[in-house]
């Protein structure tokens, strides 16, 4: 079965300072990955996705993620927060069989001025 | 263009009544995703249509639980005999198509509550 973790329930940044949102995933066969982002009473709405090719992905807002095979893990990037950025962020793994994204728990994303 | 549209946007409701949840995906997706988001066990999957294919109903978590899609279009999740830990918010996803290049677009979502 496959399974992402997302070890930080909340992450604090000044605004201007790089933000990392941290996941790792656990899927047979080649990962499939998604980062999601919630804002207060909206649906998700979504950032970048990985299916193939180079490690650095491009978003949405100036996100980035990087891939990496090795340490199993997709964190979510951003070289200077915005207060605008404040929201709850889901990293979501899909392997090539499944219909569905399995999500992690979330985490909490806080830019203070 | 028209996002994915849910209604209601909440629902309260007593202890052992039916409820039927509605999802508008968008125009010309084939796919379409229904999730569920609660405090105590995040954001789960619950059913997936592809065109005219046979459901996928492996997240469902009982047999109150039912969906349909009428036309390749609208579906409607519906909840029998609701219980107090059906109490969630229910996302519906919709996708041009079931395959894994393509993005899931998230409706704003029914918060469901049961007293």
């Amino acid at each position: 079965a496959q399974s992402v973790a997302q070890p930080e329930d909340q992450v604090n940044v000044a605004e201007g300072n790089p933000l990392t949102v941290k996941c790792t995933y656990s899927v047979s066969g080649n990962p499939y990955l998604f980062w999601y982002v919630q804002y207060p009473n909206r649906g998700l709405q979504f950032l970048l996705k990985y299916i193939t090719g180079d490690n650095l992905v491009k978003g949405s807002y100036g996100f980035e993620a990087e891939f990496n095979k090795s340490q199993t893990s997709f964190h979510l990037k951003k070289p200077s927060a915005l207060v605008s950025d404040s929201a709850l962020y889901f990293c979501a793994v899909r392997d090539m069989k499944g219909n569905m994204l399995t999500f992690g728990g979330g985490t909490r994303l806080m830019v203070k001025p | 263009g028209a996002g994915v549209s849910q209604s209601p946007s909440n629902k309260v409701t007593e202890k052992g009544k039916d409820v039927e949840l509605r999802c508008d995906p968008i125009s010309g997706h084939t796919a379409l995703y229904w999730y569920r988001q609660s405090l105590g066990q995040g954001l789960e999957f619950l059913i997936y249509f592809q065109g005219n294919s046979a459901p996928d109903k492996s997240g469902l978590p009982s047999d109150r639980f039912s969906a349909e899609r009428t036309g390749g279009s609208v579906s409607t999740l519906t909840i029998q005999r609701t219980q107090q830990e059906d109490s969630a918010v229910y996302l519906c996803a919709s996708s041009l198509a079931g395959d894994i290049l393509y993005e899931q677009y998230f409706g704003p979502g029914t918060r469901l509550t049961v007293t």
